[in-house]
């Protein structure tokens, strides 16, 4: 059955530096890849998707995702932080239906 | 275009009642999937339609249930509410049959509160 995992429940990082959040997966086939992002008491903000060709994807906001099939991991990136990326970041994998990840708060600190 | 529309933006249940969610898609898609989000299950999967259909389901018990219109609109239904039901129930409205099938925009949720 297809998973997703983001190891991290939470990411500290100060405004102006680069961010990573971590993301792999588990999926038979070709996986599908998406972030989304959710502020408080709002939905999910899409930020970017893989589904086929180069492996860097580049979204909305700034922020950026490599895809690596033999680490199976799709990482989030911002060269440089700002304080409102503080939010949740999901990452999602499509095979059927959508699965999401846990869950993980960016803090960006000022 | 606007964007996916969910009704209402918060409700509170009493235990035992029934509650009906309503979803209006983007214009032109006509697919609709229900998540559940909770602090300790995260986001689950309930349901997807499209064109009308019940396309994948959710482990979820029978009390929860969906259905969607002819104009792509969807209602999800939880009947018997249990303090549990408490989420934020979120609508995904999906390009499924466009040009972009892997396309899904959020509503922005209702939250159920169960008391």
């Amino acid at each position: 059955a297809q998973s997703v995992a983001q190891p991290e429940d939470q990411v500290n990082v100060a405004e102006g530096n680069p961010l990573t959040v971590k993301c792999t997966y588990s999926v038979s086939g070709n996986p599908y890849l998406f972030w989304y992002v959710q502020y408080p008491n709002r939905g999910l903000q899409f930020l970017l998707k893989y589904i086929t060709g180069d492996n860097l994807v580049k979204g909305s906001y700034g922020f950026e995702a490599e895809f690596n099939k033999s680490q199976t991991s799709f990482h989030l990136k911002k060269p440089s932080a700002l304080v409102s990326d503080s939010a949740l970041y999901f990452c999602a994998v499509r095979v059927q239906k959508l699965v999401f990840g846990t869950g993980t708060r960016l803090l960006v600190s000022p | 275009k606007a964007g996916v529309t969910q009704t209402p933006r918060y409700l509170i249940k009493t235990r035992g009642q029934q509650v009906t969610l309503s979803c209006s898609p983007i214009s032109g898609h006509r697919s609709v999937s229900w998540y559940q989000q909770t602090p300790g299950q995260g986001l689950q999967f309930l349901f997807e339609y499209f064109s009308e259909t019940q396309r994948n389901k959710g482990n979820f018990p029978g009390r929860f249930s969906g259905r969607q219109f002819s104009n792509s609109r969807s209602e999800m239904n939880v009947s018997t509410l249990e303090l549990g039901d408490s989420a934020l129930y979120l609508c995904a409205s999906g390009a499924l049959g466009t040009g972009d099938p892997y396309g899904y925009t959020f509503g922005s949720g209702t939250r159920l509160t169960v008391v």
